[in-house]
């Protein structure tokens, strides 16, 4: 059983679409993260979720809108897509108060 | 703003020798410290973790060294294998909310 997956592992839209990433996890951890690996190989935070509830917010625009209906998923929706949204799009999950993350397999994302 | 650095992007050994990583933090907040490995096309994953309260961790042929003071830590695989050929990051965190990760340094161990 895959611990924290994401779908699709690949995808490929024009500038200006709408697209979505979903994630979820089995773990029953209370923390969810979004990370994004850029082109420099530069794992970053996005966002931070615990309990379905935001927490960390980084500097990301706000065409990227993450939605949690549930402490098991972390959904990550995009906006008015740009070439420069292209890059790795990492779900994670840890336990409240724990250090681990486990990640997803990633989501590759190209914007043409 | 990169407070988490490893400065070698690539590092090649010979199979059987030690792998030594290393990684350089600025941020004196932080409080524990995280290695992942990363295969392509997959996610990190959990390899070793330090607290700022250690200074060695050991887990089988993995160890994470902790100089505070330097603000540097490092990892220490031996004997390497094949296998261990990856991506190695280093993480560390002052919240328990995010993770803070280094760019990364290749290991390729050669036969």
């Amino acid at each position: 059983d895959t611990a924290v997956s994401q779908t699709p592992k690949y995808l490929v839209t024009q500038m200006g679409n709408d697209k979505s990433i979903k994630c979820e996890q089995n773990l029953g951890h209370d923390t969810m993260y979004w990370y994004k690996q850029d082109s420099k190989k530069f794992l970053k935070i996005m966002f931070s979720y615990n309990n379905k509830e935001l927490i960390i917010n980084e500097t990301v625009p706000n065409r990227f809108s993450p939605k949690s209906p549930d402490k098991a998923h972390l959904n990550l929706h995009i906006n008015s897509l740009e070439l420069g949204d292209s890059a790795v799009y990492f779900c994670a999950s840890s336990p409240s108060g724990g250090f681990e993350a486990f990640f997803g397999q990633g989501t590759r994302l190209t914007v043409v | 703003d990169q407070q988490v650095k490893q400065n070698s992007p690539s590092l090649s050994v010979q199979e059987g020798r030690i792998s030594i990583l290393n990684c350089d933090y600025t941020n004196s907040m932080f409080d524990y410290f995280l290695w992942y490995k990363k295969y392509p096309a997959e996610g990190p994953t959990f390899l070793i973790s330090i607290s700022s309260i250690k200074d060695k961790n050991e887990d089988g042929r993995f160890t994470v060294f902790l100089n505070k003071s330097a603000k540097h830590l490092s990892l220490h695989i031996v004997p390497s294998q094949p296998g261990d050929s990856a991506v190695y990051f280093c993480a560390a965190s002052n919240s328990g909310y995010a993770l803070n990760f280094g760019k990364g340094t290749s290991l390729l161990v050669t036969p």
